[in-house]
Order: structure tokens, then sequence, then C-alpha cells
């Protein structure tokens, strides 16, 4: 089946921690993104990339990071820089002009 | 500038009553639209789109969408709300390789 997974599906972290969320796509699409949900805010884009090897900063950026080393993979860290880090993250991928397909989430906890 | 904007935060309607949530866009071109519906700790799954094709579009579950240009809008409407609608609905638009969502709608229904 093709879709998009997102692993793992909770994830817990320390105070200081780097950690990274995992995305992959099977459904040969050439974008992929990466959103932050948190209560009554909607989604809020934190980073994409429309082709391999490049990605741009959505309106959220600061204290995350992402690469695009292949077509079905985008990984988010969130960094220590991350002041607030406790979120739904959602990542969605498109095959440009039309909508975005969105994986199952990940909610991440800082502790 | 493009927008969406979803003109009520929360909607509470009774089972098997009609539900309509409201979405109105600014472009400056006929655009895309899309409806989604996210269920708690879900991703958001589309519901359906209009792509300036039949203006009035189907979507899944009985909802059904009518785009009027004159009036900027696009809502979103089912003839009878089923207890497994209660979910948060969000508009979007295209915008420059992203999606424009806007605030989002919480819908409840109650028995």
């Amino acid at each position: 089946d093709g879709g998009i997974t997102q692993s793992p599906k909770y994830l817990f972290r320390k105070e200081g921690q780097n950690v990274t969320l995992s995305c992959e796509q099977n459904l040969n699409h050439d974008a992929m993104y990466w959103y932050r949900q948190d209560p009554g805010q909607g989604l809020r884009l934190i980073y994409y990339s429309q082709i391999v090897n490049d990605f741009q900063k959505g309106d959220i950026a600061e204290g995350y990071s992402v690469s695009r080393e292949k077509k079905e993979s985008f990984p988010l860290t969130v960094t220590s820089a991350q002041k607030n880090p406790t979120a739904f993250y959602l990542c969605a991928s498109t095959s440009g002009i039309h909508e975005q397909f969105f994986g199952p989430g990940t909610r991440l906890t800082v502790l | 500038a493009q927008s969406v904007t979803q003109l009520d935060s929360h909607v509470s309607v009774s089972e098997g009553t009609p539900v309509l949530l409201r979405c109105n866009y600014s472009s400056s071109y006929s655009p895309s639209l899309f409806w989604y519906v996210q269920h708690p700790n879900k991703g958001l799954q589309l519901l359906l789109k209009y792509t300036s094709a039949a203006t009035l579009v189907k979507g899944i579950n009985g909802f059904e969408a009518e785009f009027k240009k004159s009036e900027t809008s696009f809502h979103l409407t089912k003839p009878s709300a089923h207890m497994s609608d209660a979910a948060e609905y969000f508009c979007a638009l295209p915008r420059g390789g992203k999606l424009q969502f806007g605030a989002g709608t919480q819908v409840v229904v109650t028995p």
C-alpha cells in the first residue's frame, strides 16, 4: 500500500536532548513537508523540501533541522534550541500541484 | 496575498441534523481549494477538492462543498451529521508550493 509512515507514534525527550522524527513515503512524491500542531493553533509549517538535497524554512524553523538525502525520506530533528518542543508533528507529501497527503503524526513530549 | 479564513472555530450539531462549515478565501485568481478532516491524534485526511471543474464537489462520508466565486467561499456541508463526524476540519489553499491552512473548525456532535 502506498502512503506515508511516521515513527515513532509517541516520543519522550529530556530537556537538552536532540531527537529525530522519521518520515518515509512510497508515493514517489517530489515534495515533502513538516508541520507542527499545537492545541487551538492549527498547522504551522516548519520546513519543506521540493526536491532531493534541497529544503526551505517554513514559518517556524528555529530550533529544528532537516535533511533530504533520499526522495523517500525527510527526517526532522528537534534540537535543544527549540524552547517548547512538546507538540504533535505531522509530515506530508505531494506530487506538486495537487493535494498533500499526511502521515499519522508523532506526539513529542518533553519531560 | 492568498489566504483562507474559517469563520467558526467551533460548531456544535445534533446527530441527524445538517452540518455547515464556512470557509472564505482570498486569491487573485480562481484557485484550487481543499477540505481536510482530522480525528483526534490522527493525521489529516482529504475530504474533497475543488480544481476548477464542477463548482459543486462531492467528497467522502457524505460531505460536499460548493465553490462560489462571487462570494469567495467554499463552504462544507453534510445533510445529516453522524457521531463519527466529530473532528477538526481544515480548509486549505495552495500557495507557492505550499498549502495555506485555515485555523480549523472543531465539530462536536451531540446525541
